[in-house]
């Protein structure tokens, strides 16, 4: 059973387009994440949402906006794409806040490939 | 949020005992020390979390001294499979924001 599943795993598009990522988690958490990858391999976070509710956004362009259907899902819409969106996003989940004995459990990555 | 510092890169063998330290001078009473590790192609997984002193699973330890400033874990025996970026993070309760430094690239040698 898969805690943590992103789609599409690789995604490849031009300059201009709009897409979407979706992520799923099984475990019950309270708590979902978006985090970006960049060439560099910096993670750094992007959102946070609490039972559905937005509780932390780093400075992301507008272009970028999650949305949360329920407590399972986290999805990224991502419009205007440009060169710079190139990175690895990664979805995470974790019980509470992550803080302290809730660590976060994330998925496997979407790969996205701006042209 | 307190800062880390480990090491960019560590090179060991196969069979040897490896120790990553990091240091974290600025952590607050209700800070954890929090260790994941991330293979390429992969999202960051969970290894190992502590307060104080010594926390020991299957997977490593965790070794921290009583000011907390700064914490070791502790590999035993790697294999070429533990060659990974290894991130060391303190977590406070609350906050929903789980920062993550440079990280350590650990390679194994054969």
């Amino acid at each position: 059973d898969t805690a943590v599943s992103q789609t599409p795993k690789y995604l490849v598009t031009q300059m201009g387009n709009d897409k979407s990522i979706k992520c799923e988690q099984n475990l019950g958490h309270d708590t979902m994440y978006w985090y970006k990858q960049d060439s560099k391999k910096f993670l750094k976070i992007m959102f946070s949402y609490n039972n559905k509710e937005l509780i932390i956004n780093e400075t992301v362009p507008n272009r970028f906006s999650p949305k949360s259907p329920d407590k399972a899902h986290l999805n990224l819409h991502i419009n205007s794409l440009e060169l710079g969106d190139s990175a690895v996003y990664f979805c995470a989940s974790s019980q509470e806040s992550g803080g302290g004995g809730s660590p976060l459990h994330f998925g496997n990555g979407t790969r996205l490939t701006v042209t | 949020l307190a800062k880390t510092t480990q090491p960019i890169s560590m090179d060991s063998y196969e069979g040897q005992e490896v120790n990553i330290t990091c240091s974290h001078n600025n952590i607050a009473t209700n800070d954890y020390i929090t260790w994941y590790q991330q293979f390429p192609s992969q999202g960051p997984r969970f290894i190992i979390q502590g307060y104080k002193t010594k926390v020991t699973n299957e997977v490593a330890s965790l070794f921290i001294p009583a000011d907390r400033k700064s914490s070791t874990l502790s590999l035993p025996r790697v294999s070429l499979s533990d060659t990974a970026v290894y991130y060391c993070l303190v977590v406070g309760t609350g906050g929903f924001k789980t920062i993550f430094g440079a990280g350590t690239r650990l390679f194994v040698k054969a």
